[in-house]
């Protein structure tokens, strides 16, 4: 079975600038997560959708972070414009059931804002 | 915040058992422990987890205290693959949880 893909692998951008992050789910998992990792911390959750509706945004900076799920399936998360406190590993993640031991997360994706 | 405290680092010899302590001393009567790992520059992945009964599995054990306040993920047979970031977590299970990982501890297995 394939994994959770992401796109790019790495990005490096200067501030003010934008990127977006592309992430397909495992086949058949209706939750995704999106996750940012900053060097040395554990994974801290952005969003959380289920199908194409978002469960919690609640720590998702949305003066510059945007993240849709438009048909359920793929995933693109977005940010404009980029500060160097971005600098992290956006990490995917899919679930069929939702639940904590059934989340299969992606390689990430590695920003550096310079 | 993270619901759990983990030692920043540990490490063991390759071939003998790893023990991890997490203490989660808040715990709730319907929170699950769970246990991730992190691999360098990968993305997290699922150990093993446990409401009140011990556990095992082709990974790992995992040893709940009867006060369920502190738990152990044991490695039986550390490699030198296992050496990673392991993360102790306390969520409930169901359609809408969610991870909330702490810093983890850090093991490394030496040769």
């Amino acid at each position: 079975e394939a994994g959770v893909a992401q796109s790019p692998r790495y990005k490096i951008i200067e501030k003010r600038q934008s990127v977006a992050f592309w992430c397909n789910p495992i086949s058949g998992h209706a939750t995704l997560y999106w996750y940012q990792q900053i060097l040395g911390q554990g994974p801290k959750l952005l969003i959380q959708f289920q199908n194409n509706g978002v469960v919690d945004d609640s720590q998702l900076p949305k003066d510059r972070f945007s993240a849709e799920r438009l048909k359920g399936v793929d995933s693109t998360l977005k940010i404009q414009p980029a500060k160097l406190e971005d600098s992290a590993v956006y990490l995917c993640a899919s679930s069929l059931k939702g639940s904590p031991n059934t989340i299969y997360f992606g390689e990430g994706s590695w920003l550096t804002v310079v | 915040d993270a619901k759990t405290t983990q030692p920043p680092s540990m490490d063991c010899a390759e071939g003998r058992a790893a023990n991890l302590p997490c203490n989660h001393s808040t715990i709730s009567g319907n929170e699950y422990v769970y246990w991730y790992r992190q691999i360098h520059s990968q993305g997290p992945q699922y150990i093993i987890h446990g409401l009140k009964n011990n556990e095992t599995n082709e990974m790992a054990s995992l040893i709940i205290t009867e006060d369920r306040k502190s738990s152990t993920l044991i490695l039986p047979h550390a490699t030198l693959r296992d050496t990673a970031v392991y993360y102790c977590i306390v969520s409930v299970t169901g359609a809408n949880s969610k991870l909330t990982f702490g810093k983890g501890i850090t093991l490394s297995v030496r040769p």
